[in-house]
């Protein structure tokens, strides 16, 4: 049984860029948030979706914007790109009570 | 304020010897739950034990047991028997469920297993 699944695993952007990452939940689960975590921090929450929709989001500009597929998948795109988004991006999915299971993350680096 | 508060940067330990990693918590609501993860280097988060604030038991799975003291706000993990493959990253975090489902996690400890 497949868990978590991130791509891409790495990513060199360049600033002002735009990128887009993407996840892939456990089977059977139909919640997604993902999280940023900066080098030598714990993750900081970014949002998360149910049934399409951004149910809860955290502290992050609106560069950060998402999307839930019909199939439970999610994507998370950040425009202009900051230095400062430079981070390991992590998913992760859950359902119900179950806990959260997380994905191995993108290493996005900005240059 | 900070929410989770690790205050181990790191800790040494030899093998088949027990540590305790420390967290305490910072909440104002009734329920809420404690969680621990490992990150190795590989970056995926591994769930390893959950403490719901109701609970009366401490929670244990396997080498991992948490020491859940309510009224300290003190929830600090345990690993029995060390093992050279517990070499990691450890983060608490928690979960306070009027505020949603979003973890709030700590800085972390890295834990170095040495034999």
């Amino acid at each position: 049984d497949a868990g978590v699944t991130q791509s891409p695993t790495h990513l060199i952007k360049t600033r002002g860029q735009q990128v887009t990452l993407r996840c892939s939940p456990k089977s059977g689960h139909d919640t997604v948030s993902w999280y940023q975590q900066a080098l030598g921090q714990g993750p900081q929450f970014i949002f998360q979706y149910y049934e399409e929709e951004e149910r809860q989001r955290g502290n992050f500009p609106d560069r950060f914007s998402g999307h839930q597929f019909p199939n439970y998948s999610s994507e998370l795109n950040v425009n202009a790109l900051l230095l400062g988004d430079s981070a390991l991006y992590l998913c992760a999915s859950r359902t119900g009570v179950e806990g959260y299971t997380f994905g191995s993350g993108t290493r996005l680096t900005v240059v | 304020a900070q929410k989770i508060t690790q205050t181990q940067p790191g800790m040494f330990v030899q093998e088949k010897e027990a540590v305790t990693l420390d967290c305490t918590y910072d909440t104002s609501d009734q329920s809420y739950g404690l969680f621990w993860y490992k990150q190795p280097s590989s970056g995926e988060m591994i769930f390893l034990i959950y403490q719901g604030s109701y609970d009366e038991q401490n929670a244990t799975e396997g080498r991992y047991s948490l020491n859940f003291q309510k009224a300290r706000k003190s929830a600090n993990l345990v690993i029995s028997a060390s093992q050279l493959g517990d070499s990691a990253m450890y983060f608490c975090a928690m979960r306070e469920l009027r505020a949603g489902t979003a973890l709030i996690f700590g800085k972390g400890t890295t834990l170095s297993v040495s034999s």
